[in-house]
């Protein structure tokens, strides 16, 4: 069982297309992170938020922190091939020491 | 700035034998952490560095997995003997600044094959 649920696994959409992807858990999260892995890289950070209820804006994506800080969402707008990756929620968990904890990441594919 | 720099990038061998991974992370970061990522899944930790301590190790398999970050700044891990549900990628980061809540750079990763 993941601490981190993300859904759905997979997203395929056309270019121009809106999509959101969503983060959630059981648990409180003092912040969480988003990263975007490309194949055969490693992930980079997009965003951290930390308030309950908090949006963050980065060009056309839109991260959104659940007002009692167990879930998130990020929505792209117009989406491009460019934006296909893996997105990966994470956040640290206090059970486990405050260690970083990634969910299973979402795959989006944005076919041009 | 260079980033962080990982080798080989790919590696195949087979079960039971041993293999080497090697990690440089950005100039200066005192924080450095190897993860898995099996396929389908998120990055799991495995090791935390702060400089040439380890912080948490919690998640390593010891009985064969073993790492260690000599002067603070490379670090190696070692699998030893591999099974095939090894097969991942392994991932080194850095950090400025200890804690979760900071941002982590990540290297591209060894993609290992046990067979």
């Amino acid at each position: 069982t993941q601490l981190l649920e993300q859904s759905p696994q997979f997203l395929s959409i056309q270019e121009g297309e809106n999509l959101t992807v969503y983060c959630n858990s059981s648990s409180v999260f003092s912040s969480l992170q988003w990263y975007r892995q490309e194949p055969g890289e490693g992930p980079v950070l997009l965003v951290t938020v930390v308030t309950g209820g908090e949006v963050k804006k980065l060009k056309r994506l839109t991260f959104q922190f659940g007002d009692a800080r167990k879930d998130s969402s990020l929505h792209i707008t117009a989406a491009q091939p460019g934006d296909t990756g893996l997105y990966l929620c994470a956040g640290p968990f206090k059970a486990a020491g405050n260690k970083l904890t990634f969910g299973g990441g979402t795959r989006v594919l944005v076919k041009p | 700035e260079a980033g962080v720099a990982q080798s080989p990038r790919y590696k195949i061998i087979e079960k039971r034998q041993s293999v080497a991974f090697w990690c440089n992370p950005i100039s200066g970061h005192a924080t450095l952490y190897w993860y898995q990522q099996i396929l389908g899944q998120g990055p799991k930790l495995l090791i935390q560095f702060q400089n040439n301590g380890v912080v948490d190790d919690s998640q390593l398999p010891k009985d064969r997995f073993s790492a260690e970050r000599l002067k603070g700044v490379d670090s190696t891990l070692k699998i030893q003997p591999a099974k095939l549900e090894d097969s991942a990628v392994y991932l080194c980061a850095s950090s400025p600044l200890a804690g979760p809540g900071n941002e982590q750079f990540f290297g591209p990763g060894t993609r290992l094959t046990v067979l």
